[in-house]
């Protein structure tokens, strides 16, 4: 068992471009999370899976954000139209119960 | 909003217990209350979590108030490897969980 991965670590696009990251989640989990966060602050949760459906998506979440996740596995995070705003760690998390097992994330900046 | 305070830091000495602070005053009868760390760099990492009951695993102990407004974290001997922000969360019936600053955790040698 490896973990949780995802791919980039590291992502720098330029405004307005799409950028598109992806979680793989530990094989057995079925609960997949996506969340944000900003230096000096906790993550914030941006949405929910459990298996292929998506059950909770913030409300705080712009239109520019859509998450999939096909087959219940490996889920993708797609942000259209990059904005300044959107620099932060994306962090991603799987689990089946009470515990969350998080990834290392994906470190956007958009210049 | 978190729905949680804790103190924005604290220090302890290595190989002294520490006992990490969180109210939780709006917790209600059904969610749990979990603490997870986040060390430089890196995704938060599980910690415990419990729902009325003391818990205990190998990596802390939760103690939980009798009427579940607050609990605290006790980390039975720190280390220079346990310098972290420690988050504690209250969790509804879908798991979401609304994070906030956490408490930075010192450890002096």
């Amino acid at each position: 068992d490896t973990g949780v991965s995802q791919n980039p670590r590291h992502k720098i696009t330029k405004r307005g471009q799409n950028v598109t990251f992806r979680c793989d989640p530990i094989s057995e989990h079925n609960r997949l999370y996506w969340y944000r966060q900003t230096l000096g602050q906790g993550p914030e949760f941006l949405t929910y899976f459990q298996n292929e459906a998506q059950l909770e998506k913030s409300r705080l979440l712009s239109d520019r954000f859509s998450a999939e996740r096909p087959k219940g596995s490996f889920s993708t995070l797609e942000i259209q139209r990059t904005e300044q705003g959107d620099s932060a760690m994306y962090l991603c998390a799987s689990g089946n119960n009470y515990e969350q097992y998080f990834g290392p994330g994906t470190r956007l900046t958009v210049t | 909003d978190a729905k949680t305070t804790q103190p924005n830091s604290m220090e302890s000495n290595e190989e002294e217990p520490v006992h990490l602070p969180c109210n939780h005053s709006t917790i209600s009868g059904t969610d749990y209350i979990h603490w997870y760390r986040q060390l430089p760099s890196q995704g938060p990492e599980y910690v415990i979590h419990g729902l009325t009951s003391n818990v205990n695993n190998r990596m802390a102990s939760l103690a939980i108030a009798e009427d579940r407004k607050s609990s605290t974290l006790i980390l039975h001997r720190a280390t220079l490897r346990d310098a972290a922000v420690y988050y504690c969360l209250q969790g509804d019936s879908n798991y979401q969980l609304i994070w906030g600053a956490g408490t930075k955790l010192i450890i002096k040698p």
